[in-house]
């Protein structure tokens, strides 16, 4: 069936350093994909999506990567601050009407 | 705009009890989903309603877990019993139509289950 594979599944960086997480779909059909950040206790929210007929999405210091040869996703943050410490999960959704989610990935920025 | 409202927020139950959980969506949003979301994973999808049909529930352990959206607005989302695998966060979300990518989703805060 359908599958979202997401690495790493934890992330530590320092204050100012850049952080990439990976994800990988198995569905060929999927045709956008969007990641939420999760902070501790808290409901998920949309940070930044790419469709699939785009390569690539910047939003600030946050931008998106697609492959969709590789069917791979990458979520790039730039310039990390304290305050971007949280879960973030990646998703792709398909024609079916179905989003799959990853794993998520605790993301650490250390002050 | 008022968000996707969800309770209790927290329950904790002993195994073979039973619990509901209740949602209720953004005015207007046709669609509703109930995720289980297991501590370290991502949200898994449980069931999917369009106004009050579903659409998907493929993932709904059926024999124990029931959800309904009687009017097509809020919903309730039972187990009944309950087993330890169980605990979880589960959160409901809405949506205006059934495709994500055009209008996306908002989550409620959740209801995070123990069981013991």
């Amino acid at each position: 069936g359908e599958n979202v594979e997401q690495h790493p599944s934890t992330l530590s960086v320092q204050e100012g350093d850049s952080a990439v997480i990976k994800c990988t779909y198995s569905d060929s059909a999927s045709n956008y994909f969007p990641w939420y950040k999760q902070e501790l206790g808290k409901r998920p929210q949309l940070i930044i999506d790419i469709r699939s007929n785009v390569g690539e999405k910047k939003d600030q210091r946050i931008a998106v990567t697609l492959n969709k040869t590789a069917k791979h996703f990458s979520l790039h943050i730039t310039e990390t601050q304290p305050e971007d410490s949280a879960v973030y999960f990646c998703a792709a959704y398909t024609g079916g009407f179905k989003t799959i989610f990853g794993a998520g990935t605790r993301l650490f920025v250390k002050a | 705009e008022a968000g996707v409202a969800q309770s209790p927020r927290y329950k904790i139950i002993e195994k073979r009890q039973s619990v509901a959980f209740w949602c209720n969506p953004i005015s207007g949003h046709a669609t509703l989903y109930w995720y289980q979301q297991i501590l370290g994973q991502g949200p898994k999808l449980l069931i999917q309603f369009q106004n009050n049909g579903v659409v998907d529930d493929s993932q709904l352990p059926k024999d124990r877990f029931s959800a309904e959206r009687l009017k097509g607005v809020d919903s309730t989302l039972k187990i009944q019993p309950a087993k330890l695998e169980d605990s979880a966060v589960y959160l409901c979300a809405s949506s205006l139509n059934r495709d994500p990518s055009l209008y996306g989703y908002t989550f409620g805060s959740g209801t995070r289950l123990t069981v013991v």
